[in-house]
């Protein structure tokens, strides 16, 4: 089956700074890519997803990368703000339907 | 949509005790998934169900759990009897898989946070 890799575990920054997350799987038939934030006491939430057919995506001060070849794919964000402290999860879909995720990333930014 | 709804959202039991957490999908979604979360072990998947029919109960850590679906708009899974290492916050999602194109999308509930004393 899929597995996911996800570094670091936590991550600190101060506001303004970027911050990237990576991720790595291992089944290449994966084709979707989905990023989820989930706020401290909330439910997981998507916030940006790839497919297998593209190598950027962006969305205001986030994007995802994905490199096929290399079997990695990564959230960046730009311009951190608090209220982009939360976790971070990765997930890999391939051939079945059920994504597999990354254990998560602790993203704290500093004011 | 009210999006998807979990009840109760905290519930405090003893060992031994019988627990059921319930799950109503987004309406229309074909696919429904419960996750349990910990910190120790992250986000896992339980079960899934397509269509009512669970697909794949290979993420239940033992015989003391189960999960119905006796039809589409409502979904439960139960642990008898509880343990404290049960103890985590039970997600259920669902997704509604073509829509004229791939939808992939999985909505999460609110949560359950269970303890277990």
């Amino acid at each position: 089956g899929e597995n996911v890799e996800q570094h670091p575990s936590t991550l600190s920054v101060q506001e303004g700074d970027s911050a990237v997350i990576k991720c790595t799987y291992s089944d290449s038939a994966s084709n979707y890519f989905p990023w989820y934030k989930q706020e401290l006491g909330k439910r997981p939430q998507l916030i940006i997803d790839i497919r297998s057919n593209v190598g950027e995506k962006k969305d205001q001060r986030i994007a995802v990368t994905l490199n096929k070849t290399a079997k990695h794919f990564s959230l960046h964000i730009t311009e951190t703000q608090p209220e982009d402290s939360a976790v971070y999860f990765c997930a890999a879909k391939g051939g079945s339907y059920i994504p597999t995720f990354g254990r998560g990333t602790s993203l704290i930014v500093h004011p | 949509d009210a999006g998807v709804i979990q009840s109760p959202r905290h519930e405090v039991t003893e060992m031994g005790q019988e627990v059921t957490l319930r799950c109503k999908p987004i309406s229309g979604h074909d696919y429904l998934f419960w996750y349990r979360q910990t910190m120790m072990r992250g986000l896992e998947l339980l079960i899934y169900f397509n269509n009512n029919v669970p697909i794949d109960d290979s993420g239940m850590p033992e015989d003391r759990f189960s999960a119905k679906m006796p039809n589409a708009s409502f979904s439960t899974l139960k642990i008898q009897p509880s343990e404290p290492r049960d103890s985590a916050v039970y997600f259920c999602a669902s997704s509604l898989a073509w829509d004229g194109r791939f939808q992939e999308t999985q909505y999460f509930g609110p949560g359950t946070r269970l303890l277990v004393l």
